[in-house]
């Protein structure tokens, strides 16, 4: 079935580079998403990928894309407390409206 | 534009309770969603409508009924609160397709 994992927690550094990682399974996937979650909000799109590219940069954020691994990555640059942070990792499945969220991964940025 | 609203922002109910969570867009979005989000879960997807005049179920949409009023709104009723309905509601919204997904500030619902 479809499934997404990452894992649930990351501490950092500030000025560190963090790099969230999620696994998927289903091939079929058309785009995959990162989203942000703080405290008492609802989730915001940081960014996307289309399934066909490999690498997408966004000022602090690079996304990569291992389609053979079924393997999504978000590396975020120079990490700000305000990063803190639930991360979802997210596929959208083609064919339907169906997007499959992970569990997230909170992210704790050291002063 | 507000984006996504939702309402209320907290509800305490009573077992057998009934209650009607509210959504509205302001983005003239076509597709609207009801989540579920659980500790340590990620977000399950209850119903969703695909545009005006149509709902379908999702993964968990047992105990939940939905309306789309119109294409600004769309609501989440639950006709018989239970304790496993502990949660909180997110609702969202896009344009068509599933491209970005704006999500509202979520409803938090506690059942007792």
């Amino acid at each position: 079935g479809e499934d997404v994992e990452q894992s649930l927690f990351l501490s950092v550094r500030e000025g560190d580079s963090s790099v969230i990682n999620c696994t998927y399974t289903d091939s079929s996937s058309t785009y995959l998403y990162w989203y942000k979650q703080e405290p008492g909000a609802g989730l915001q799109l940081l960014t996307y990928i289309f399934s066909n590219m490999d690498m997408k940069q966004d000022q602090r954020l690079t996304v990569l894309l291992n389609k053979k691994d079924k393997h999504l990555s978000l590396r975020i640059a120079d990490t700000q407390t305000g990063d803190s942070a639930i991360y979802f990792c997210a596929e959208s499945i083609g064919g339907g409206f169906k997007t499959i969220f992970g569990a997230g991964t909170r992210l704790f940025v050291k002063a | 534009n507000a984006g996504v609203t939702q309402t209320p922002k907290f509800q305490v109910l009573k077992t057998g309770q009934s209650m009607t969570l509210q959504c509205a867009q302001d983005m003239n979005h076509n597709s609207m969603y009801w989540y579920r989000q659980d500790p340590g879960m990620g977000l399950r997807l209850i119903y969703y409508s695909a545009s005006e005049g149509t709902t379908d179920k999702g993964e968990v949409p047992n105990g939940y009924n939905v309306s789309r009023l119109n294409k600004r709104e769309f609501s989440l009723r639950l006709e018989s609160a239970a304790p496993s309905q502990t949660s909180v509601y997110f609702c969202a919204s896009d344009p068509s397709y599933q491209e970005t997904q704006y999500f509202g500030p979520g409803t938090r619902l506690l059942v007792l």
